[in-house]
């Protein structure tokens, strides 16, 4: 019930493609779903987070797509570069200040 | 602002030895995090304060690990005593009321040898 499930593990795109990850949950009572982006020997970073209330969010070049009813949210990096080049996390909470449940992450490079 | 500041950043020890590690918050954040992050994986959360009380450490193995936030500030972690399999990056983070995402400090890469 607790568990998020990120796919794929590892993602290599050229520069200037399109980046997509993708997560899953179970638990119902999830209603925060952020994702963070981590360097290495770095704290992860938020990137961007959605709710339940709403399909899809832009940030840039960075969209979360929702689908509540199949419980998959997913990243979207547009016009990926080489900076983006980081592991990515996908994961989820319940309102009330509860804890993140993270997924195992997707080692994303982005090559010239 | 100054960020989630934690030390030491790089740490090796023998196993059964002990090792403690130390975050200071971002100020103003009531709530604290201590995560582990195993290599290949996503951070596990291992205790959640809220100021100086303790909201969750159900995941905490509390026959080795302890920790303590004094004055609902700084915070400590201590592992006694480690195994091989403590071996991990520990990440501490915070965040301000109201606020469901932390802001992460740098980690410690704890070697268990």
């Amino acid at each position: 019930q607790q568990q998020v499930k990120q796919s794929p593990q590892s993602l290599i795109v050229q520069k200037g493609g399109i980046s997509i990850i993708n997560c899953a949950y179970e638990n119902t009572a999830f209603d925060y779903f952020p994702w963070y982006q981590q360097f290495p020997g770095k704290g992860p970073a938020l990137l961007i987070a959605i709710r339940p209330d709403v399909s899809e969010k832009k940030e840039g070049r960075f969209t979360i797509s929702f689908n509540k009813s199949a419980k998959q949210f997913s990243l979207h990096i547009m016009d990926s570069q080489p900076g983006d080049s980081a592991t990515y996390f996908c994961a989820a909470s319940s309102s009330g200040n509860t804890p993140l449940v993270f997924g195992k992450g997707t080692r994303l490079s982005v090559i010239a | 602002e100054a960020g989630v500041a934690q030390s030491p950043r790089y740490k090796i020890i023998e196993k059964r030895q002990s090792v403690a590690f130390w975050c200071n918050p971002i100020s103003g954040h009531a709530t604290l995090y201590w995560y582990q992050q195993i290599l290949g994986q996503g951070p596990k959360l291992l205790i959640q304060f809220q100021n100086n009380g303790v909201v969750d450490d159900s995941q905490l193995p509390k026959d080795r690990f302890s920790a303590e936030r004094l004055k609902g500030v700084d915070s400590t972690l201590k592992i006694q005593p480690a195994k091989l399999e403590d071996s991990a990056v520990y990440l501490c983070a915070s965040s301000p009321p109201g606020r469901e995402s932390g802001i992460f400090g740098p980690g410690t890469r704890l070697t268990v040898t």
